[in-house]
């Protein structure tokens, strides 16, 4: 089954942290995968794509096959960072989106 | 340019009412995405239209669920018989093509309430 899983619900780090967005999925084939970021009171907007392989406002992303994961990274954390984050795989010829249950980041100052 | 739009943005209807809601793709994306936001279950995908292919309705939850795409560009959700678990943000989104990675350009959102 079509699966990803981002086990931290709420992640809070200190202005200038580096910062880790685990993810992880489950998929048979070879997907896609995407990281997703919503800041308050905006909409949904794709933050980079593993296929780019391409740093997104400080942000990079690797895809691990033999550990399935795709964990989001950054080194030095910004208060402009916090923001909901969603990790998801494409499959197939759709391009239907799967969702991780998101992650809250919180960059304090 | 004008990105996708949906209406209304909020919506309260009661328990077993039918509701609809709606979405503007950004012109001349032929891939169109439902999706729904709730606390519980995260982003769920609900229903894919590719041009003129028969709709993915693999996501619906329930037969109360139905969506059509007219002349291959604005999108209406329908629930049915609404039910309080129904109350979640649905989400369209919209992209060129599909089959391919990329980027999925989403709108505000309806925020439905069912009382």
């Amino acid at each position: 089954a079509q699966r990803v899983t981002q086990p931290e619900k709420l992640l809070s780090v200190f202005k200038g942290a580096p910062v880790e967005l685990k993810c992880n999925y489950s998929y048979s084939g070879s997907p896609e995968l995407f990281w997703y970021v919503q800041y308050s009171r905006q909409r949904l907007q794709l933050l980079l794509r593993h296929i780019s392989r391409e740093s997104i406002k400080g942000f990079t992303a690797d895809l691990n096959k033999g550990e399935t994961s795709f964990h989001l990274k950054k080194p030095f954390a910004q208060e402009e960072d916090s923001a909901m984050y969603y990790c998801a795989l494409s499959g197939g010829n759709t391009g239907k989106l799967i969702f991780g249950q998101g992650t809250t980041l919180q960059v304090k100052p | 340019g004008a990105g996708v739009s949906q209406s209304p943005s909020n919506k309260v209807t009661e328990k077993g009412k039918d509701v609809e809601l709606r979405c503007d793709p950004i012109s001349g994306h032929t891939a169109l995405y439902w999706y729904r936001q709730s606390l519980g279950q995260g982003l769920e995908f609900l229903i894919y239209f590719q041009g003129n292919s028969a709709p993915d309705k693999s996501g619906l939850p329930s037969d109360r669920f139905s969506a059509e795409r007219t002349g291959g560009s604005v999108s209406t959700l329908t629930i049915q018989r609404t039910q309080q678990e129904d109350s979640a943000v649905y989400l369209c989104a919209s992209s060129w093509t599909s089959g391919d990675p990329y980027e999925q350009y989403f709108g505000p959102g309806t925020r439905l309430t069912v009382t």
